[in-house]
């Protein structure tokens, strides 16, 4: 159980263009979802908290315009880089968490997906 | 401000026991996580720490001490697969659920 994908898993793309990633819960519900960004030989960056139903709360320094979020469904978060420049090039990862349905509240452990790798020429 | 830290790089032989230590300061704590994470490959859970004490699962056991910041991942009969990134991370009094992670420590084994 717990299994996160994203898709795409790759991705290349020209420099002004925007380009979407998904993040999907594939066995359970997540109220909320997390996307990090991380850079070679670097630790995550968390960029934002994704809530169902409700804006994304960005991280200090990241642009929320530049960096689009939406979590339409319990399920589902995407997140759109709009006008990609190279220096947007990175993994891009996604997290869930799972709600407990004994204690009907989140637990605490995270599940990523695979992640996205955006290279922007 | 918040503030993980764990060592940059170790090197340790196969079949060894390895310890990978992080320790932290955060505003509020709720829990501690250990992630193995290989290169390009996003991390996977390995174990999680909310009260002192040790918590041991097969070769992996995680270690927590609230009273002085301080966590340890110990990794027994070390095998080549082994070599990854291990990422520690910290929930603080934030009730977001948002992941505070540390810079990673790269482990090398060696034949």
């Amino acid at each position: 159980g717990a299994v996160v994908s994203q898709h795409p898993s790759w991705v290349i793309c020209k420099s002004g263009t925007s380009v979407k990633i998904e993040c999907r819960s594939l066995d359970f519900q997540a109220t909320t979802m997390f996307w990090y960004r991380q850079f070679p030989k670097q630790s995550l960056m968390l960029m934002a908290t994704s809530n169902e139903g409700s804006k994304a709360t960005y991280e200090q320094g990241v642009e929320k315009d530049k960096f689009l979020i939406n979590h339409a469904s319990l399920t589902l978060s995407t997140l759109t880089v709009t006008s990609a420049h190279p220096e947007d090039s990175s993994f891009y990862i996604c997290s869930a968490s799972r709600i407990d349905p004994m204690r009907g509240r989140i637990t605490d452990t995270q599940y990523f997906g695979p992640g996205t790798r955006l290279t922007v020429l | 401000g918040q503030n993980i830290d764990q060592p940059t790089e170790m090197t340790a032989t196969e079949g060894a026991i390895v310890q990978i230590n992080c320790t932290y300061q955060t505003s509020g704590f709720n829990g501690l996580f250990w992630y193995q994470q290989h290169a390009g490959e996003a991390p996977t859970f390995l174990s999680y720490n909310v009260l002192d004490g040790l918590e041991e699962k097969g070769r992996f056991s995680s270690f927590l001490s609230r009273s002085k910041g301080y966590s340890y991942l110990l990794l027994k009969e070390l095998q080549m697969k082994d070599s990854a990134s291990y990422l520690c991370a910290v929930i603080g009094e934030d009730s977001s659920y948002k992941l505070i992670f540390g810079s990673g420590t790269r482990l090398l084994v060696r034949p």
